[in-house]
């Protein structure tokens, strides 16, 4: 069953702390993206990656990393530097080549950061 | 800067009735578009694309109207169904490959029955 799985779905973290959301997927896709939605907000680009061991960064990057060392994984670090981490973070995967790029999302991760 | 503007925040529209959601961008590059659909605390979902070279795209009870002069394009639901109800996104990227996209605010849509 080929899907986007990101964990935990809930996550609470103290301020100042560093925290990594993951991110998997096993479409066989190889790009890779990390958005951020607020309440009332489009999503907005963090970071992409379209293909292993090379990123961009999106619209939002300050304060955020990212790796990806293999095709079928992209975790987020939300750092400490970041000035408001509290938000609903989604994953999101697409072919890169021929195709329409279509983005798949993942269920997202709510991050609460008091 | 919002490149991609959905201008109302809210629609309702009575079931069995044709559901029409607007989306205008300022971005000349943008070559794609698409509609999402999402519910509250889950991912949104893909539900239909444009290409800037054509002006109309047909899926189901889903069709897209692109207007490149007016820089506009629609997403008409014919009939609204109870399950429709959700906020409906707008996207866009630039050519080159697989970039991010840029959303619009999204519109919550609310079937009555």
């Amino acid at each position: 069953d080929g899907g986007i799985t990101q964990s935990p779905k809930y996550l609470f973290r103290k301020e100042g702390q560093n925290v990594t959301l993951s991110c998997e997927q096993n479409l066989n896709h190889d790009a890779m993206y990390w958005y951020r939605q607020d309440p009332g907000q489009g999503l907005r680009l963090i970071y992409y990656s379209q293909i292993v061991n090379d990123f961009q960064k999106g619209d939002i990057a300050e304060g955020y990393s990212v790796s990806r060392e293999k095709k079928e994984s992209f975790p987020l670090t939300v750092t400490s530097a970041q000035k408001n981490p509290t938000a609903f973070y989604l994953c999101a995967s697409s072919e890169r080549n021929g195709g329409a790029y279509e983005q798949y999302f993942g269920p997202g991760t709510r991050l609460t950061v008091t | 800067d919002q490149q991609v503007k959905q201008n109302s925040p809210s629609l309702s529209v009575q079931e069995g009735r044709i559901s029409i959601l607007n989306c205008d961008y300022t971005n000349s590059m943008f070559d794609y578009f698409l509609w999402y659909k999402k519910y509250p605390a889950e991912g949104p979902t893909f539900l239909i694309s444009i290409s800037s070279i054509k002006d109309k795209n047909e899926d189901g009870r889903f069709t897209v109207f692109l207007n490149k002069s007016a820089k506009h394009l629609s997403l008409h639901i014919v009939p609204s169904q109870p399950g429709d109800s959700a906020v409906y996104f707008c996207a866009a990227r630039t050519g080159g490959g697989a970039d991010g996209l840029t959303f619009g605010k999204g519109t919550h849509l609310i079937i009555q029955p």
